[in-house]
């Protein structure tokens, strides 16, 4: 069955301190990895795609990589601004054509 | 820059009342979603429209239907409300297929007693 798990669930960080959020998948036939940040009361906020183990993406503090089965997200020196819930989801092919979510890691970052 | 935009932002029904929720895209995508987030579930997909014209289901469509309207506008429609519907429902849209980054609007908190 294809699935998406995420670790932690929750973390906690202090202004500057980095870590690594973790999202691990089983599906057949990788055809993308996507990242999505969610604020309180909003929707997703697409962040990245990694189509190909090996692949890296970055964007300010955070950089999204990719193996065979699972990516991360690296968090560098974060900030109170950076907190927020991060999502990763796969394509799916079994029955219908869809994005596989994960329940996401709720990232407090304090000052 | 809108996006997604969905309508309305709350709403509270009572049971067995019918609602539809808006949904409209400014991106030119071809395909839009329809999920529901319920907590420690996570977000779960009820309808998509890959293209206008044409409508499938997803993981959860049981107690609603949707309509592409065009190739904007995507509606959502619970014709009976149960309390077990209560969610926040957010509209996606892609260019092509699930292998496409997707794009949300704010979501419809929606709530029934």
């Amino acid at each position: 069955e294809d699935q998406v798990t995420q670790s932690p669930e929750a973390l906690r960080l202090q202004e500057g301190e980095s870590s690594s959020l973790n999202c691990s998948y089983t599906v057949s036939g990788l055809r993308g990895l996507f990242w999505y940040r969610q604020d309180p009361g909003k929707g997703p906020e697409f962040l990245f795609t990694l189509y190909s183990a090996g692949e890296e993406k970055e964007k300010e503090r955070l950089k999204a990589t990719l193996t065979k089965k699972e990516s991360f997200l690296h968090i560098t020196a974060p900030k109170p601004e950076d907190s927020a819930t991060y999502l990763c989801a796969v394509p799916t092919r079994r029955g219908y054509n869809k994005l596989i979510f994960g329940a996401g890691t709720r990232l407090a970052v304090h000052p | 820059n809108a996006g997604v935009t969905q309508t309305p932002k709350f709403q509270v029904l009572k049971t067995g009342q019918s609602m539809t929720l808006q949904c409209a895209q400014d991106m030119n995508h071809n395909s839009m979603y329809w999920y529901r987030q319920d907590p420690g579930m996570g977000l779960r997909l009820i309808y998509y429209s890959a293209s206008e014209g044409t409508t499938d289901k997803g993981e959860v469509p049981n107690g609603y239907n949707v309509s592409r309207l065009n190739k904007r506008e995507f509606s959502l429609r619970l014709e009976s409300a149960a309390p077990s519907q209560t969610s926040v429902y957010f509209c996606a849209s892609s260019v092509g297929d699930a292998d496409q980054p997707q794009h949300f609007g704010d979501g419809t908190r929606l709530s029934i007693l």
